[in-house]
């Protein structure tokens, strides 16, 4: 079985202050791992993703990821917040055992302030 | 389309009447995939489709659920008898390939079923 835990269901940050996301992972296999983000009334949209190869992850909108084997974690950064940053992000994890199937974390909901 | 389609966006059934949500994917995608997103919850995978074929419905709750994709590409997820705890938001997402590591999922914007 696989599963994600994300740490903190609400983040509130100040507009240019680092953003941090916490994830960690189970899983009995090598993992793939993922972090979606969701605005208001609309789909999931991919940040970024990990499959075995760099351990350091670059999205998209200045985010990255970095995977820690020894820590079980996939922790979301981004240097910088923007206003625009605030909304819903989940962590989701699959395997190369499974067809593709997501599990995804409860969320955690970033609030961005002046 | 250029995106994953979902329709209705809002549908609002009361409880005992059957419901049918359908997802129309990006052209040419293989697989399709529905979740079922309660509220403050993360999506819960509920089936998944490979062209015409369900290979995975592991994740249905329950014999009132039920979900076809005829012709390999528009799927419908139909509820029958609806209950209040299937009120949730339920997405759908395609794929090019058949890809074994949920690389480049698409998903629609959902429909948001409200049972009464």
């Amino acid at each position: 079985a696989q599963s994600v835990t994300q740490l903190g269901s609400h983040v509130s940050v100040s507009e240019g202050a680092l953003v941090l996301l916490r994830c960690n992972y189970s899983s009995s296999v090598p993992p793939y791992l993922f972090w979606y983000v969701q605005y208001p009334n609309q789909g999931l949209q991919l940040l970024l993703k990990y499959t075995s190869a760099a351990t350091l992850v670059k999205g998209i909108n200045g985010f990255e990821a970095e995977f820690k084997k020894s820590e079980t974690s996939f922790h979301l950064t981004k240097p910088s917040a923007h206003m625009s940053d605030a909304a819903e992000y989940f962590c989701a994890v699959t395997n190369t055992g499974t067809a593709s199937k997501l599990t995804f974390g409860t969320g955690t909901r970033l609030q961005v302030t002046l | 389309g250029a995106g994953v389609s979902q329709s209705p966006r809002y549908k609002v059934a009361k409880r005992g009447q059957d419901v049918a949500l359908r997802c129309d994917p990006i052209s040419g995608h293989v697989s399709l995939f529905w979740y079922q997103q309660a509220l403050g919850q993360g999506p819960e995978f509920l089936t998944y489709f490979q062209n015409e074929a369900q290979l995975d419905k592991s994740g249905l709750p329950s014999d009132r659920f039920f979900a076809e994709r005829p012709e390999g590409s528009v799927s419908t997820l139909k509820i029958q008898r609806t209950q209040q705890e299937d009120s949730a938001v339920y997405l759908c997402a395609s794929s090019l390939s058949r890809v074994k590591d949920g690389n480049g999922y698409t998903f629609g914007s959902g429909t948001r079923l409200t049972v009464v």
